[in-house]
Order: structure tokens, then sequence, then C-alpha cells
């Protein structure tokens, strides 16, 4: 069983497409995050999510759309592909207590081209 | 601008000694701190943290120590294993939820 699970792994896409990345946990957890692994190897927060309700919003273009239709799924929509998207993107989960409660998915590979 | 850093992007290192990895951190309101290892294909997983009224935390294997005055805080791996050989991030916590990543140091265990 998977604790947080994203799909799909793998997306190629060219730009100017529109595209969606799925997340999905059963650990019961009440906060969920999108985190975005650049070029350079540092993971970045871009938004979190407590019970469906946005707490953090990074600065990210608002391309970027978060939308949590209950509190074991986030999703990501990323509207109007650009170059500079090609990342990889994880989701995480946690209690609101911070500390051992992060899992995180597996991650995303998204390539525009 | 990055507020935590790890400025070794990889260490090779003996089976069977010591593997230390470092970080360094500038904000000094950062109170927790914490490691993650992360295999390739696979989301990072967490490893051990050190609040910052500690100096030493120790689980294992592992121990994490912590130098507020210098900002900056070291992984002690003893003794390495193969099954070490991974990606090691460094994190603070900022706020209640948001971890701050360093851009990980990619560890290997040779044989």
């Amino acid at each position: 069983d998977t604790a947080v699970s994203q799909t799909p792994k793998y997306l190629v896409t060219q730009m100017g497409n529109d595209k969606s990345i799925k997340c999905e946990q059963n650990l019961g957890h009440d906060t969920m995050y999108w985190y975005k692994q650049d070029s350079k190897k540092f993971l970045k927060i871009m938004f979190s999510y407590n019970n469906k309700e946005l707490i953090i919003n990074e600065t990210v273009p608002n391309r970027f759309s978060p939308k949590s239709p209950d509190k074991a799924h986030l999703n990501l929509h990323i509207n109007s592909l650009e170059l500079g998207d090609s990342a990889v993107y994880f989701c995480a989960s946690s209690q609101s207590m911070i500390g051992v409660g992060y899992t995180f998915g597996s991650g995303t590979r998204l390539t525009v081209v | 601008d990055q507020q935590v850093k790890q400025n070794s992007p990889s260490l090779s290192v003996q089976e069977g000694r010591i593997s230390i990895l470092n970080c360094d951190y500038t904000n000094s309101m950062f109170d927790y701190f914490l490691w993650y290892k992360k295999y390739p294909a696979e989301g990072p997983t967490f490893l051990i943290s050190i609040s910052s009224i500690k100096d030493k935390n120790e689980d294992g294997r592992f121990t994490v120590f912590l130098n507020k005055s210098a900002k900056h805080l070291s992984l002690h791996i003893v003794p390495s294993q193969p099954g070490d050989s991974a990606v090691y991030f460094c994190a603070a916590l900022e706020g209640a939820q948001k971890l701050v990543f360093g851009q990980g140091t990619r560890l290997t265990i040779n044989p």
C-alpha cells in the first residue's frame, strides 16, 4: 500500500499545453504539499493545504493551480506549460505537527519540450 | 537566496568507515532541523531530526550534531553500509509546516 501516491510518474508534453498531476494519501494526514525540485536539485515548497484550505502559497506563477477536493487528495494543474516548468514535482503529506510526519510521494518528472 | 546549503554535492566513503555530511544555514530563526534520505525514483524519506535546544541526537548508526553559533549541522553515519548510498537532504523548519531544503549530497559507500 503506497502511502502517498502521485500520477503520472513521467510526463512529457509540449509547450503551451495544460496538464495535471494527481496526488492521493492514505495516511489520514491533515496537510498536503507540493514541492518542486529544480535543475539545481533544491526542493522548494510551492503550496500546502490543510483540510482542503490553502495555507502556504509561495511565489509561484498563477499558471499553477492546486485543487484539493478532500483532505486525502491534492492535485496540481498547470496551464500554458513553459520550458522552465520542467522539473520533478513531489507531493507530500503530514499531520499538523511537523517532524517525522512528513511523507513524500515518489515524484513526477515533468519534461516540457 | 538559499537559506540551507549543502556545499558538497557528492561524498565517497569506504564501507565500515564513518560518513560525515555537512549542512549550513543562514536563518537564525530556524529552530528545527531534519535529514532526509532519497533513493533514485523515490521520494525523500525522513531519517533523523534535531531541535535547536539540543546539540546532538542519536538514532542507531545515525547521529546529527547541531552547532547553532556556527549555523552548521552535520550527519554522521557509522559504520557506513552499502545500503546507505543515496542522496541526503538537510532541511530546516520555517514556521509550523514549511521545510526549507538544501540541494542534497550524494553519498556513495564503496565495498
